[in-house]
């Protein structure tokens, strides 16, 4: 089945600094991938919607400048968290879609702790 | 960010029961998805729904899609230990943009 496969899955960094979080489709090319973050017992909020070869498309409330996305090809989408501050950290989490009408793959994703 | 209305929020059975749980929306969706979340890990997909009305099953899971597209409900029967963890519902439009439900947190008293 399908596979999406998210990198790292823990991170520890220190304030000010930036984090790189990759999120690739394993066997099938991801023209949309999303990306959400959850805080401890609450449920999945999305940050942006990252497209394949265009700019993401941010929920209100996100920082594109804070939180960076690149999708350069079909399998690969990055989010960079910037100048980290220990109100990010949370558990960042990606998904992917595929062809038109895909149920949507979920990434084991990132435990993200600024200290 | 807009969330669905779930319920229950938490559950407390005994090994071998049957579970229900609940979405609302005040808003209508086209799609609704169930997914199970264990602790550090990601939403696991259980049961996608693209008709209203449509109901669906995934071994002891059972899922259907409200008619009115503004609910949606999912049922394990004969609850086994493996099923514990946190349900979430998510309405969609050809699944983009998922907006989640609140959770259920499940768990199995021994």
């Amino acid at each position: 089945g399908a596979v999406v496969s998210q990198h790292p899955s823990r991170v520890i960094c220190k304030s000010g600094t930036s984090v790189k979080i990759e999120c690739r489709s394993l066997d099938f090319q991801a023209t949309t991938m999303f990306w959400y973050r959850q805080f401890p017992k609450q449920s999945l909020m999305l940050m942006a919607t990252s497209n394949e070869g265009s700019k993401a498309t941010y929920e209100q409330g996100v920082e594109k400048d804070k939180f960076l996305i690149n999708h350069a090809s079909l399998t690969l989408s990055t989010l960079t968290v910037t100048s980290a501050h220990p109100e990010d950290s949370s558990f960042y989490i990606c998904s992917a879609q595929g062809a038109n009408n895909s149920p949507l793959h979920f990434g084991n994703g990132t435990r993200l702790t600024v200290t | 960010g807009q969330q669905l209305n779930q319920s229950p929020q938490s559950m407390f059975i005994q090994e071998g029961e049957d579970v229900s749980m609940n979405c609302t929306s005040s808003s209508i969706f086209n799609t609704w998805l169930w997914y199970k979340q264990d602790p550090g890990e990601g939403p696991v997909l259980l049961i996608a729904l693209y008709k209203a009305g449509e109901l669906t099953s995934n071994g002891r899971l059972t899922a259907q899609f409200g008619i009115t597209r503004k609910d949606s409900f999912l049922n394990i029967s004969a609850s086994i230990p493996s099923d514990v963890g946190i349900y979430f519902c998510a309405g969609g439009f050809g699944n983009e943009k998922l907006t989640f439900g609140t959770g259920t947190r499940l768990t199995i008293i021994p």
